[in-house]
């Protein structure tokens, strides 16, 4: 069966170190692959996305790699602050005009 | 623009009553999504619609979930009738159009309360 797992566990870090997050993924073979950050209480806001064909996608302090090999994407925050805290979710696609799937998301929590 | 807009924000109802959620898309958008979020089941899909047509409703968990999208601009999502497992938020997300090249854009949610 397809299945997209992000670490359900808290990912706890100090401000100003590098936050990596994991979406792993199975029975898929997703075009687009797409990062998500959701505040308590807020809808999902988008952040980034990467294609099939590239390996790495970055804005300011996010990068995002794609392997499509390993079935994995991997989601990075460096120089991380108190403000980066929230709920990441990555989404995927199928082919053609298919929709999005989501992970579940793993919460990021960033202490001064 | 306002982005998506979602109405009620909050709706607490009791048990076999009939829910209406509401949602405006962003303008110019023509894919509308709803989704259902929990924490057991995290963010799934009920149904979307492009250019106001139904386009897939496999997620829609029975036939007390009912959606329409009358025009461009205005969606409805309605429970009828209403059972305490229904309690969740629900999320209205627009984008330019269908598929996983676009992003999509989410409304703030209307958290329902079935007792």
């Amino acid at each position: 069966s397809q299945k997209i797992e992000q670490n359900s566990e808290a990912l706890n870090i100090q401000e100003g170190k590098t936050a990596t997050l994991t979406c792993n993924y199975t029975n898929y073979s997703p075009a687009y692959l797409q990062w998500y950050r959701q505040d308590p209480g807020r809808g999902p806001v988008f952040l980034l996305l990467i294609r099939e064909n590239e390996k790495e996608k970055r804005k300011e302090r996010l990068k995002v790699t794609f392997d499509t090999t390993l079935k994995q994407s991997l989601f990075h925050i460096t120089a991380s602050q108190p403000a980066d805290s929230a709920t990441y979710l990555c989404a995927l696609d199928g082919r053609g005009y298919s929709t999005l799937t989501f992970g579940k998301g793993t919460m990021l929590l960033v202490s001064p | 623009d306002a982005g998506v807009i979602q109405s009620p924000r909050h709706e607490v109802t009791e048990m076999g009553q009939e829910v209406t959620l509401r949602c405006k898309p962003i303008s110019g958008h023509n894919s509308l999504f709803w989704y259902r979020q929990t924490m057991m089941r995290g963010l799934e899909l009920l149904i979307y619609f492009n250019n106001n047509v139904p386009i897939d409703d496999s997620g829609m968990p029975e036939d007390r979930f009912s959606a329409k999208m009358p025009n461009a601009s205005f969606s409805t999502l309605k429970i009828q009738p209403s059972e305490p497992r229904d309690s969740a938020v629900y999320f209205c997300a627009s984008s330019q159009d269908r598929g996983g090249s676009y992003e999509q854009y989410f409304g703030p949610g209307t958290r329902l309360t079935v007792t």
